[in-house]
């Protein structure tokens, strides 16, 4: 697509349950990448794929996130058993492989998460 | 690990006022050099970047950075901000491991009043 796409725009979610966010990169970027933005924090980078590999998970804040990439293209982010603290703004990323470090990022809109 | 500072977390100007948001971060060598903003409800776009060669970049809307080494600093500056300047702005480098993403700076928020 002409730029990078993420859905829902809006979740609202109660405490203790499941949430899938999904992100559609530009077409050919092989790059993808997971942030999360709370309130006064910037943002606090998650996981990167090249692909369908994510050789590092360590940015997840914990066990109850995860994500997965498939057929290089679209990508989700799973939490499960959300708690209030996962509130924040969930943004996708995505540029040509390892080009991020010198052109940057192409981002979508986010997903605002609420988690009630 | 690679770290970014922004020195301001809110700053309030009048329109027409000169603008310089500080950025610094941890360490040198080969460093390439990103400024992105997000205006209200929009995602966040490229406003510049440093790549090599001359140490003051212009990027759009007006607004310019200078590298300077030495400092470790890549400041964003706009002679004269707009009110649709109104917007959060980051700073973000190289994490320089293997994986290419960007360390972000926490955002300077920009208010410009009419």
């Amino acid at each position: 697509g002409a730029g990078v796409s993420q859905s829902p725009s809006n979740k609202v979610t109660e405490k203790g349950k499941d949430v899938e966010l999904r992100c559609d990169p530009i077409s050919g970027h092989t790059a993808l990448y997971w942030y999360r933005q709370s309130l006064g924090q910037g943002l606090e980078f998650l996981i990167y794929f090249q692909g369908n590999s994510a050789p590092d998970k360590s940015g997840l804040p914990s066990d109850r996130f995860s994500a997965e990439r498939t057929g290089g293209s679209v990508s989700t982010l799973t939490i499960q058993r959300t708690q209030q603290e996962d509130s924040a703004v969930y943004l996708c990323a995505s540029s040509l492989a390892f080009a991020a470090t010198n052109y940057g990022y192409t981002f979508g809109s986010g997903t605002r998460l609420t988690v009630v | 690990a690679q770290s970014v500072s922004q020195h301001n977390h809110h700053v309030i100007l009048s329109e027409a006022a000169s603008l310089e948001l500080g950025c610094n971060y941890s360490y040198g060598g080969t460093v390439n050099l990103f400024w992105y903003v997000q205006y209200p409800g929009q995602h966040l776009q490229l406003l510049l970047k440093y790549f090599s060669g001359d140490p003051l970049v212009k990027g759009i809307k007006g607004f310019e950075a200078e590298f300077i080494k030495s400092k470790f600093s890549f400041n964003l500056r706009k002679p004269s901000v707009q009110w649709s300047d109104t917007a959060e702005y980051f700073c973000a480098v190289p994490d320089g491991g293997s994986q290419g993403n960007l360390i972000f700076g926490k955002g300077t928020k920009l208010s410009v009043k009419p």
